[in-house]
């Protein structure tokens, strides 16, 4: 079984710092690695992907994360953060050879002005 | 259109009451996901619609639940005799095809809210 774990229900960090949030998986097999973000009564919106090459994804919104295969590990990281990436964020996983993603339970990011 | 679409965006029902849950997916996506986001719960995988195979309903909590998809573009999801335990944010995904299920887009959900 595959399974998508965020230890952090909430992350706090000071605008202009730099922000991460972490997400770990478990799966058989080489793993297709996603962040998702949730504005408030918005629906999902796809960040960035891992699929296969550099360990070091560029997504939307100056967001990157870094896919660390001997600690099953892709956290999401931004050099810089702003109030407006104050929202929930979502790691999932898709295993190859399935279809149907699963996500991490979420993390809180509140970027304090 | 220019996005999943979902309706109604809220939905407040009594226990016992039945709901029709409407998705309409990215015009010519073949692959439709439902999932559902409970408070705590993350988001959990119910059905997966692709082309006209017989969709994958693995993830579906009970038999009260059920989905179709017509005409290979639509899906409705029904909960029959809801319970206070499936209020839940409801949400539809598509996709070009199952080879790119990575490249879901998410509609903006149904707060379903059974009192």
């Amino acid at each position: 079984a595959q399974s998508v774990a965020q230890p952090e229900d909430q992350v706090n960090v000071a605008e202009g710092n730099p922000l991460t949030v972490k997400c770990t998986y478990s799966v058989s097999g080489n793993p297709y690695l996603f962040w998702y973000v949730q504005y408030p009564n918005r629906g999902l919106q796809f960040l960035l992907k891992y699929i296969t090459g550099d360990n070091l994804v560029k997504g939307s919104y100056g967001f990157e994360a870094e896919f660390n295969k001997s600690q099953t590990s892709f956290h999401l990281k931004k050099p810089s953060a702003l109030v407006s990436d104050s929202a929930l964020y979502f790691c999932a996983l898709r295993g190859a050879g399935s279809y149907q993603l699963t996500f991490g339970k979420g993390t809180k990011l509140s970027v304090i002005p | 259109g220019a996005g999943v679409s979902q309706s109604p965006s809220n939905k407040v029902t009594e226990k016992g009451k039945d709901v029709e849950l409407r998705c309409d997916p990215i015009s010519g996506h073949t692959a439709l996901y439902w999932y559902r986001q409970s408070l705590g719960q993350g988001l959990e995988f119910l059905i997966y619609f692709q082309g006209n195979s017989a969709p994958d309903k693995s993830g579906l909590p009970s038999d009260r639940f059920s989905a179709e998809r017509t005409g290979g573009s639509v899906s409705t999801l029904t909960i029959q005799r809801t319970q206070q335990e499936d209020s839940a944010v409801y949400l539809c995904a598509s996709s070009f095809d199952k080879d790119r299920a990575y490249e879901q887009y998410f509609g903006p959900g149904t707060r379903l809210t059974v009192t």
